[in-house]
């Protein structure tokens, strides 16, 4: 049963840069998009963007401008990068797995979530 | 804001069958998914109407959608199912995905 297991630094001053790590255990890594999402203080989720294991990312275009997603197939791990980062991204992030049917005609969603990793933004 | 719409909150007595609805001009011919989220615990897939659901989500959670308009339907409530619920599904530009704001059930 394919698990996901989040990292990364939980206390960023503004200015700074998030970095967060998830890796996929017990599972083929291939064949799926890998997520980022996060949910501020008492509100709802937000998508951040997404990659496959051949580098192919999308992005949330409001936060395409400071975010970075990656993979390390060998590792098979998804990255997140984010700068410059502000108060405003306070929030917890999580990474998720994307199901899409053959040739991404349709999106299944995401069935398997990371424990989610809360970033604090301050100076 | 987001594309898709979602009540803020629905209630629902005990045992009853309550219908939690999203809707979006994205969502025609697309599927959605489904999201239980219980306060302080990481979002858990429910349905997305297609797919076979998830072991350990119980059969009363059932999803579907009709022109603009997604649904996840509980018949019979209980009460271990007070939580938010999100939907999502892409966008209007067909590449990105959404959210929708979520709505907070509460069994009474």
């Amino acid at each position: 049963q394919v698990q996901l297991q989040q990292w990364g630094a939980g206390l960023l001053k503004p200015s700074e840069t998030l970095s967060l790590t998830c890796g996929v255990y017990g599972e083929s890594f291939s064949g799926y998009y890998w997520s980022w999402i996060r949910q501020r203080p008492g509100k709802g989720l937000e998508w951040i963007g997404e990659i496959n294991h051949s580098g192919s990312a999308n992005y949330n275009p409001s936060l395409k401008s400071r975010s970075t997603i990656s993979v390390d197939t060998s590792m098979m791990q998804v990255s997140l990068k984010l700068s410059p980062v502000t108060a405003a991204d306070t929030a917890v992030y999580y990474c998720a797995r994307s199901r899409y049917s053959d040739y991404g005609t349709y999106y299944y969603g995401m069935d398997v979530w990371g424990q989610g990793t809360t970033v604090t933004v301050s100076s | 804001s987001s594309d898709l719409t979602q009540d803020p909150a629905v209630s629902v007595a005990l045992g009853q069958t309550v219908r939690i609805t999203c809707q979006g001009a994205s969502l025609r011919n697309q599927y959605v998914s489904w999201y239980q989220q219980k306060p302080g615990q990481a979002p858990v897939f429910v349905t997305n109407g297609k797919t076979n659901r998830p072991s350990g989500i119980p059969d009363r959670f059932s999803g579907s959608s009709s022109g603009n308009t997604a649904s996840l339907t509980i018949t019979g409530a209980q009460a271990e199912d007070e939580a938010d619920y999100y939907c999502n599904s892409r966008d209007s530009s067909g590449v990105h995905l959404v959210f929708g704001g979520g709505t907070k059930l509460t069994v009474l």
